[in-house]
């Protein structure tokens, strides 16, 4: 069975500090694994995927992200937080491309 | 171009009320899926479509929901007799290559349903 667990519902970070949002999945078989952003009253936006190659993914707006097969992780971070960054961050997997499954989020605050 | 629109966009029904959410995905989406975010959670999968087939509705929480996409382009979610464990944001997303492909789901700004 897939799930995605997300540690940390709330992280707070001072304006260019780093960022890390943690995620832990559980799949049978390799995962597809997906970051996602929603800001408020706006829908999910991608910031980046891993599929297959590099387990090192770059994404949008500075951030990436990587995985680790061993320690089943695909934690997203950015070297220097922005202001902007202030959102709703979810982690998603998925075996089939059809169904994802989300983790419960985690609220990224930016403190000036 | 305009990217997945939903509407309403907030919708309060009494309970026991019928509430039909609609969805217009990108032109040309082959792919379509509807998933519910419950208050402090992350998006649960729905059903989705591949064109007008509606090819997996395993995450229906019941048989008062009931999703079609009659001609391939826009769908509708209807939810019969609404409890109050239907509120929820209804997220839509569309998909331009057949599902298993990978390709990014691009996701409408869903429809906040209250039901009172």
């Amino acid at each position: 069975a897939q799930s995605v667990t997300q540690l940390g519902s709330h992280v707070s970070v001072s304006e260019g500090a780093l960022v890390l949002l943690r995620c832990n999945y559980s799949s049978s078989v390799p995962p597809y694994l997906f970051w996602y952003v929603q800001y408020p009253n706006q829908g999910l936006q991608l910031l980046l995927k891993y599929t297959t190659g590099a387990t090192l993914v770059k994404g949008i707006n500075g951030f990436e992200a990587e995985f680790k097969k061993s320690e089943t992780s695909f934690h997203l971070t950015k070297p220097s937080a922005h202001m902007s960054d202030a959102a709703e961050y979810f982690c998603a997997v998925s075996e089939t491309g059809n169904q994802f499954y989300f983790g419960t989020g985690t609220s990224l605050t930016v403190i000036p | 171009g305009a990217g997945v629109s939903q509407s309403p966009r907030y919708k309060v029904a009494k309970r026991g009320q019928d509430v039909a959410l609609r969805c217009d995905p990108i032109s040309g989406h082959v792919s379509l899926f509807w998933y519910q975010q419950a208050l402090g959670q992350g998006p649960e999968f729905l059903t989705y479509f591949q064109n007008e087939a509606q090819l997996d509705k395993s995450g229906l929480p019941s048989d008062r929901f009931f999703a079609e996409r009659p001609e391939g382009s826009v769908s509708t979610l209807k939810i019969q007799r609404t409890q109050q464990e239907d509120s929820a944001v209804y997220l839509c997303a569309s998909s331009p290559l057949l599902a298993g492909d990978y390709n990014e789901q691009f996701f409408g700004p869903g429809t906040r349903l209250t039901v009172l």
